[in-house]
């Protein structure tokens, strides 16, 4: 069955450092990978997608995630992170013949202190 | 453009009893995914409706329904209510007749406790 592992559940830094948050997946066909943001007390929104192309993707807030075939692993980035980035970050798997179902990982919850 | 909005927000039932959930999808989509987040967990898929019809489901009992509407608006129904049915009950919409249905739009969920 296709499911989605984060490595780390908690990760506390502080501002300016580098964020690398893990994501691994498990199917061997083709997958458009997710990564989403949930900010205390509001919505899930979509930071960044990959469909195909340049496996390094670009989304908003400086965030940035690599897709590596071989590895299954599609990490989230960030060279220097603000309170502000403080949240809970979700990786999502999405396969063809999937019903454009989303998997989900466990989630990371992100604290940055001043 | 009015994005995705859910009633009631927080709701308490009593074990065997039947709840209602709603979602009305952002402007537009034609799409509506039902997921259920336990705490401390991601969200899980419920089922999608697609122009009224259901389009695939998890691995949800049937007591778990739901309907689409014309307006693409939707409900999630859940009967004999169980404890562990306690979670957040998230809707997304998505796709419209120009874009792709993959690209989810959340709303705030319902929060749904089981006593």
């Amino acid at each position: 069955a296709q499911s989605v592992s984060q490595h780390n559940h908690h990760v506390i830094l502080s501002e300016a450092a580098s964020l690398e948050l893990g994501c691994n997946y498990s199917y061997g066909g083709t997958v458009n990978l997710f990564w989403y943001v949930q900010y205390p007390g509001q919505h899930l929104q979509l930071l960044l997608k990959y469909f195909s192309g340049d496996p390094l993707v670009k989304g908003i807030k400086g965030f940035e995630a690599e897709f590596i075939k071989s590895k299954f692993s599609f990490n989230l980035r960030k060279p220097s992170v603000q309170w502000s980035d403080t949240a809970e970050y979700f990786c999502a798997l999405m396969f063809s013949g999937g019903y454009n179902k989303l998997i989900f990982g466990a989630g990371t919850r992100l604290a940055v202190h001043p | 453009e009015t994005g995705v909005t859910q009633s009631p927000t927080h709701l308490i039932k009593t074990r065997g009893q039947q709840v209602t959930l709603r979602c009305s999808s952002q402007s537009g989509h034609n799409t509506v995914s039902w997921y259920q987040q336990a705490l401390g967990q991601g969200p899980q898929f419920i089922f999608q409706y697609y122009r009224e019809e259901e389009n695939g489901r998890g691995n949800f009992p049937p007591r778990f329904s739901g309907l689409q509407f014309p307006n693409y608006s939707s409900e999630l129904n859940v009967n004999a209510l169980e404890l562990d049915d306690s979670a957040l009950y998230l809707c997304a919409s998505s796709g419209t007749a120009t874009t792709p249905r993959y690209e989810q739009y959340f709303g705030p969920g319902t929060r749904l406790t089981v006593t």
